[in-house]
């Protein structure tokens, strides 16, 4: 089983900084990595897809880079509204994988 | 547009089984391209990938759950269900329905329903 570790696990963070996770695979998974936000009493919701694809209807402020085993999922000038718990997910193996999830606080 | 709704007691016994329906519209899951996944999320253990099936009944399941699980299609009804056999208070969780959309062997999950709280307890 991959395993993804998330770092930092939390964190926080004023408006209009820059938010940085990290989600680390323990093998190479090319860019079989996915971004997923969740906030309290909703579903997730698919942020960035195959590490570095956008969603439509996502702010462009959300991005994701990275291959084989690190990735990053950068929010630029945060806003209010992304104070929630994100997730990475792999789909390169089965079983497929999340990662333990990184918490944004907004100060 | 695709949604997707799940169904089923809140509540099951220990030994007993869990059951849940997923209820999709907006397109087929009879439909090319598409695993239908189950997922559950334990606050204390963040979130946990159960199983999928694809339309020609094919399915594969997380090993950690020891073969307790089962997910099948009612493609009348354009349903997919799942059963979780002998609970036990760690199967507390939301239980969470979803889209596999998949293409050239990747695939990612794009749609979720928005989760069912099931309890074991006596």
């Amino acid at each position: 089983e991959i395993v993804l570790t998330q770092s930092p696990d939390f964190q926080s963070v004023t408006p209009k900084e820059k938010v940085t996770i990290t989600c680390r695979a323990s093998q190479s998974i090319g860019t079989n990595l996915h971004w997923y936000q969740q906030k309290p009493d909703q579903s997730p919701k698919l942020l960035i897809k195959y590490a570095s694809q956008s969603i439509s209807g996502v702010p462009s402020r959300f991005s994701g880079s990275g291959s084989g085993t690190d990735f990053t999922l950068t929010i630029n000038s945060l806003e209010a509204e992304d104070a929630a718990l994100y997730y990475c997910y792999q789909s390169s193996s089965l079983p497929k994988t999340f990662g333990q999830g990184a918490k944004v606080e907004i100060k | 547009q695709v949604q997707l709704q799940e169904s089923g007691p809140g509540l099951v016994k220990p030994s007993q089984t869990l059951s849940l329906t997923c209820t999709v519209s907006g397109v087929s899951i009879s439909s090319g391209g598409y695993y239908w996944a189950w997922i559950r999320q334990d606050p204390g253990k963040g979130l946990e990938w159960i199983g999928y099936i694809y339309n020609n009944g094919n399915s594969y399941y997380n090993p950690s759950l020891k073969s307790r699980a089962s997910i099948s299609l009612d493609k009348s009804k354009n349903q997919f269900s799942l059963k979780l056999s002998s609970v036990t208070a760690a199967d507390t969780a939301l239980y969470y329905c979803a889209r596999d959309s998949c293409y050239g062997g990747s695939c990612n999950l794009d749609y979720w329903g928005q989760g069912t709280l099931v309890t074991v307890s006596s």
